[in-house]
Formats: structure tokens, C-alpha cells, sequence
């Protein structure tokens, strides 16, 4: 793996509940990404950042938020838990350019 | 904006056949082209890619993929599979000359079985 970590890997929360994901590289890579994996839809893009407090929306990110204070770390923040958002959570980073992104070992999320 | 269709969303195979995985993709413009594998509970690994120049792109674990720009095409095939190779497989596409957001595929699973 290429020096990617996330935290928690599991994760059981109640609905309503705030909830925060946290990717950690030591790769030094500019680009960083939160995907959610759900049965027949893939990965789907939630936000993604560009650099230390740059950050921008992906295709699903209705209730979600993301921080990023220093280069090594992406935070993604449920701000009030569903049960859609019951899913496994992906991490990415990539270099620019070619845009070859590597992944974290991900967070399995559920919402009861 | 881009888009990628994996037709097959199971391949059931045998040890030591043949398997191609099918991935086609839309867009206007120049593309860069990825395979990735997720091997149960794990996150994705790169298979290969296709950047620019040959159109036939070896990978990781035995694994190859033709770009087809005018099928719009990035097949992915493997002469002879293993028990091993049973995982999700992940067809991505991003636009050049942008440091842009790669789409995903649906997922094809591979089963292999003896």
C-alpha cells in the first residue's frame, strides 16, 4: 500500500450522530479523495481536495463535509448520520497531471 | 462529461481460461484510461493504464487491455486465469491535461472456479 492509512476501519453509529473519517498519507501527494462503495454504483466521488485548504464537491455530496489543515491528513465529516450513508468509505491520493490515484484499505460505515 | 460502462457485472470463469472484461467510455475529449482490482476487504490496487502511445497496455499479475478510440473500447484480458485472480475489477477514466477526478465503472466480478 502506498502510505495511505484511514481510521476507524469499522465503525457502528446511531442516526443523527455526527461522524468523522480520517485518511492519513505519508506519500507527500497533493490530490485527495473521498469515495463512497455501494452495491452496483462503484465508487462515487464525495469531495476531493487540491491542497491544503482547497477543497472542492464531488457527484454524492449532499451531507457530507471534508477539512484539510495539513498535507497528510483528509478529514471527512458526517454532520448528522443516515442510514444512506451506510457504505464503505475509500481514501484516495493521487499525484496531478495523470491523475493515478492510490487507495486506503477503506472504513466500513453503518448507520443503524 | 466522461462516462464508463461495464457491461458485465459477473464473469464466472475456469482455472487456466481465457477472460476478457469489457469497458467502454464515453467522452468528448482525450482520456486517460485505468484498470483497478479489490481483492475481498481490500481497497483497489492499479492494474495498468493507458496514458498515450501504444494501444496495447500490459499490467500487473499477467493482465493486458486494448484501447480502441473509435469503439470507444478499453477491454481488459488475461490469456489464462487462476484461482487467485477472483476479485472486483474497476474500469476508471479521467480527462487529460488536467489533474480532473477519475469516473468508476459499476464493477465486474470475476469468479473463478476449478
Amino acid at each position: 500500500d502506498a502510505g495511505i492509512t484511514q481510521s476507524p476501519r469499522h465503525k457502528v453509529t446511531e442516526t443523527g450522530t455526527p461522524v468523522t473519517l480520517r485518511c492519513h498519507q505519508t506519500e507527500n501527494h497533493r490530490y485527495m479523495y473521498w469515495y463512497r462503495q455501494d452495491p452496483g454504483h462503484g465508487l462515487r466521488l464525495i469531495h476531493y481536495s487540491y491542497g491544503v485548504k482547497d477543497t472542492d464537491k464531488g457527484e454524492v455530496s449532499d451531507g457530507y463535509s471534508v477539512s484539510r489543515s495539513k498535507t497528510e491528513d483528509f478529514l471527512l465529516t458526517l454532520e448528522s448520520a443516515t442510514s444512506s450513508q451506510t457504505s464503505v468509505y475509500f481514501c484516495a491520493i493521487g499525484t496531478s497531471g495523470i491523475n493515478e490515484q492510490y487507495f486506503g484499505p477503506g472504513t466500513r460505515l453503518t448507520v443503524t | 462529461a466522461q462516462s464508463v460502462t461495464q457491461l458485465d457485472s459477473q464473469v464466472p470463469v475456469f482455472e487456466e481460461a481465457p477472460v476478457e472484461l469489457r469497458c467502454n467510455y464515453s467522452s468528448s475529449v482525450s482520456v486517460y484510461l485505468f484498470w483497478y482490482v479489490q481483492y475481498p476487504n481490500q481497497g483497489l490496487q492499479l492494474l495498468l493504464k493507458y496514458l498515450s502511445g501504444s494501444t496495447l497496455v500490459k499490467g500487473i499479475n499477467g493482465f493486458e487491455a486494448e484501447f480502441n478510440k473509435s469503439q470507444t473500447s478499453f477491454h481488459l484480458r488475461k490469456p489464462s486465469v487462476h484461482i487467485s485472480d477472483t476479485a472486483e475489477y474497476f474500469c476508471a477514466v479521467t480527462l487529460t491535461g488536467t489533474a480532473s477526478k477519475l469516473t468508476f465503472g459499476t464493477g465486474t466480478r470475476l469468479q473463478v472456479t476449478l
